[in-house]
């Protein structure tokens, strides 16, 4: 039972437009959203992270979107540079738990 | 330069062999992690330790077993109880819950089960 969901396993975006990563999560005692950038062969990096009292949290070109109506976040990537080319791991915590649960994944390709 | 530091990163082991992954950190943090990567799965979490001489199963520990006599080192064995060995395994560390913390990873090991 997939508690936090990436649907798109791919996703091809031309250098200098917006990427839009998205992520669905079913258990909404989840309280800590994150977001982890992943080359190949490397661990992942920790890119940003919202709690669920906001609905938008804002670093560089990096903005992660929160709709806990509908158990749903984004990542979204403005301007998108041929570095953002990796996968990236949505995750989520509940309440007071050290254990994040992690999504399978989308691998972002950007086009020259 | 605080870390973590997994080694080696790639390794090689015959069938029937059990092997040990190193995983040591240096941000003091409280809570350490170890993970599997396989193609199209994501992380899986296979151990995690809140302490020192504490630590609980994850969601894949079969076949897997952790020691953390210090709060630095969180080595995980995996024996020839483990089906599918090979697979890319990552650590992390991350201070206790209470406050909203990420988990820092590790480079990762590569092991080859041959």
């Amino acid at each position: 039972d997939q508690q936090v969901k990436q649907n798109s396993p791919s996703l091809s975006v031309q250098e200098g437009r917006i990427s839009i990563l998205n992520c669905d999560y079913t258990n909404s005692m989840f309280d800590y959203f994150l977001w982890y950038k992943k080359y190949p062969a490397e661990g992942p990096t920790f890119l940003i992270s919202i709690s669920s009292i906001k609905d938008k949290n804002e670093d560089g070109r990096f903005t992660v979107f929160l709709n806990k109506s509908a158990k749903h976040l984004s990542l979204h990537i403005v301007p998108s540079q041929p570095g953002d080319s990796a996968v990236y791991f949505c995750a989520a915590s509940p309440p007071r738990d050290d254990k994040i649960i992690f999504g399978k994944g989308t691998r972002l390709h950007i086009l020259p | 330069d605080g870390g973590i530091t997994q080694s080696p990163k790639y390794l090689f082991r015959k069938e029937g062999q059990n092997v040990t992954l190193s995983c040591e950190q240096n941000l003091n943090h409280d809570a350490m992690y170890w993970y599997r990567q396989d193609p199209g799965q994501g992380l899986r979490l296979i151990y995690y330790s809140q302490i020192v001489n504490d630590f609980q199963k994850g969601d894949i520990a079969e076949g897997y077993s952790v020691s953390r006599e210090k709060k630095e080192s969180f080595p995980l064995t995996v024996t020839s109880a483990q089906k599918n060995p090979t697979a890319f395994y990552l650590c992390a560390s991350s201070i206790p819950a209470g406050a909203y913390n990420e988990q820092f990873f590790g480079p990762g090991t590569r092991l080859t089960v041959l």
